[in-house]
């Protein structure tokens, strides 16, 4: 989607190991949202950072998902000693002011094998 | 059951056809709405947005909410083979930072 760059846009990992997931907001922006989409699925909100306020963690599934971001930069979504359950589209998204809606990275599209 | 429930297809129609594509959702404290639209293996992106009850119509398509009944809706017309796409309907309150999406529907529009 235009104004959010995420990579990779695929990776294929094997089962127990890390992986790095990398969102750009590109202009920047406050609002700063992670998605995970399974096959069938809705999107499952993930974390969201908004400025220099403590992100709202409340949507990671476990203590293996972890996420961090700088300012209004560059996000990482990390996900430790992958799982086959992992296997999803991470889609990173940012707000296009207020509450009028997101405007999505393309997605990271992980397959733990 | 589930926040915001949506039929997830597939939805197969003969081009020019009329689409109704619907959602209905649990918690009446919603007051956006959304509608995206996925195409495949790109991420979601904003086609409409609703707030509070009524209709809004862009081109060929209308969104439609009606909060008593807790249900919305998009119609399409003259679908074209260009709009098959996952549709995902969004929503979310006053308060809260994120939006709930359905699981989105599938459409097929065959030339």
């Amino acid at each position: 989607g235009a104004g959010v760059s995420q990579s990779p846009s695929n990776k294929v990992t094997e089962k127990g190991k890390d992986v790095e997931l990398r969102c750009d907001p590109i202009s920047g922006h406050t609002a700063l949202y992670w998605y995970r989409q399974r096959l069938g699925q809705g999107l499952e909100f993930l974390i969201y950072f908004q400025g220099n306020s403590a992100p709202d963690k409340s949507g990671l599934p476990s203590d293996r998902f972890s996420a961090e971001r700088t300012g209004e930069s560059v996000s990482t979504l990390t996900i430790q000693r992958t799982q086959q359950e992992d296997s999803a589209v991470y889609l990173c998204a940012k707000l296009q002011g207020g509450n009028y809606g997101y405007t999505f990275g393309s997605g990271t599209r992980l397959t733990v094998v | 059951q589930k926040e915001v429930e949506q039929d997830p297809g597939p939805l197969s129609v003969p081009e020019g056809a009329i689409v109704s594509l619907n959602c209905t959702y649990s918690n009446s404290a919603f007051q956006y709405f959304m509608w995206y639209r996925q195409y495949s293996r790109k991420g979601p992106e904003l086609l409409m947005y609703t707030y509070s009850s009524g209709n809004k119509e862009d081109g060929r398509f209308t969104a439609q909410v009606d909060k008593s009944s807790k249900y919305i809706s998009l119609f399409i017309r003259d679908s074209q083979p260009s709009d098959s796409a996952t549709y995902l309907c969004a929503m979310k309150g006053n308060y809260g930072q994120n939006f709930v999406f359905g699981p989105g529907t599938r459409l097929s529009v065959l030339p």
